[in-house]
């Protein structure tokens, strides 16, 4: 089956402008987690989507923002670019299983890498 | 809070030879997960295993082993004989479920590069 499809996959922006990343998640995953990573910051939560909701959020500002479809194919949004945003960034989709106990896989994609400059 | 520790920045052996990465992590809640994942040059992080808080039984994958002790809260993770294909960043990964939902912390990684 398909796995995790994030586009694009290399892009180049500028200051002051903004982002839109997109993920389809492996088909009957309802979960799609955001990640930002950075060589000096590693792996950082961004933000998770359960059902068209936003169940959690890491210590992002308000420029990194998201969403989730009814298919959920889930967006990520950042607006105001600034240097310090270039990272790559991965989205991962995981099938909940009743009772969320933890032990929920990862499945990752290939990351959108930007660059801002 | 949850913390994800891994020493080792980066790795260099020689094909053939024996590695391990070494993984500690900080919690306290007693039940939670632990995850390895690895990360090659084309990005994607790919599942390796999870392990649960009350099985400390090691586990032997064909060249991969995972050593979990709760004592010192360690899940170190050793590639017997390795190989050029075994390059890559390796991630250890601690979940827990916080306020009803998964937490995923990641340690900083572990760059492993096998010279041929």
């Amino acid at each position: 089956k398909a796995g995790v499809t994030q586009t694009p996959r290399y892009l180049i922006k500028t200051r002051g402008q903004q982002v839109t990343l997109s993920c389809s998640p492996i088909s009957g995953h309802r979960s799609v987690s955001w990640y930002q990573q950075t060589p000096g910051q590693g792996l950082q939560f961004l933000f998770e989507y359960f059902s068209e909701t936003q169940r959690n959020k890491g210590n992002f500002p308000g420029r990194f923002s998201g969403r989730q479809f009814s298919n959920s194919r889930s967006e990520m949004n950042v607006s105001t670019l600034e240097l310090g945003d270039s990272a790559l960034y991965l989205c991962a989709s995981s099938l909940v299983r009743f009772g969320d106990s933890g032990a929920n896989v990862l499945t990752f994609g290939a990351g959108s890498r930007l660059t801002v400059l | 809070a949850q913390k994800v520790t891994q020493a080792q920045t980066e790795i260099s052996v020689v094909e053939k030879e024996d590695v391990t990465l070494d993984c500690v992590y900080e919690t306290r809640d007693t039940t939670y997960y632990l995850f390895w994942y690895k990360q090659p040059p084309s990005g994607e992080l790919v599942f390796l295993i999870r392990r649960n808080s009350f099985d400390e039984q090691n586990e032997i994958s064909g060249r991969y082993s995972w050593n979990f002790q709760k004592s010192t809260s360690s899940f170190n993770f050793t590639i017997t004989a390795s190989q050029v294909v075994d390059s890559a960043v390796y991630f250890c990964a601690l979940s827990e479920v916080s306020g009803g939902y998964q937490k995923v912390t990641f340690g900083t990684g572990t760059k492993l590069q096998v010279i041929p």
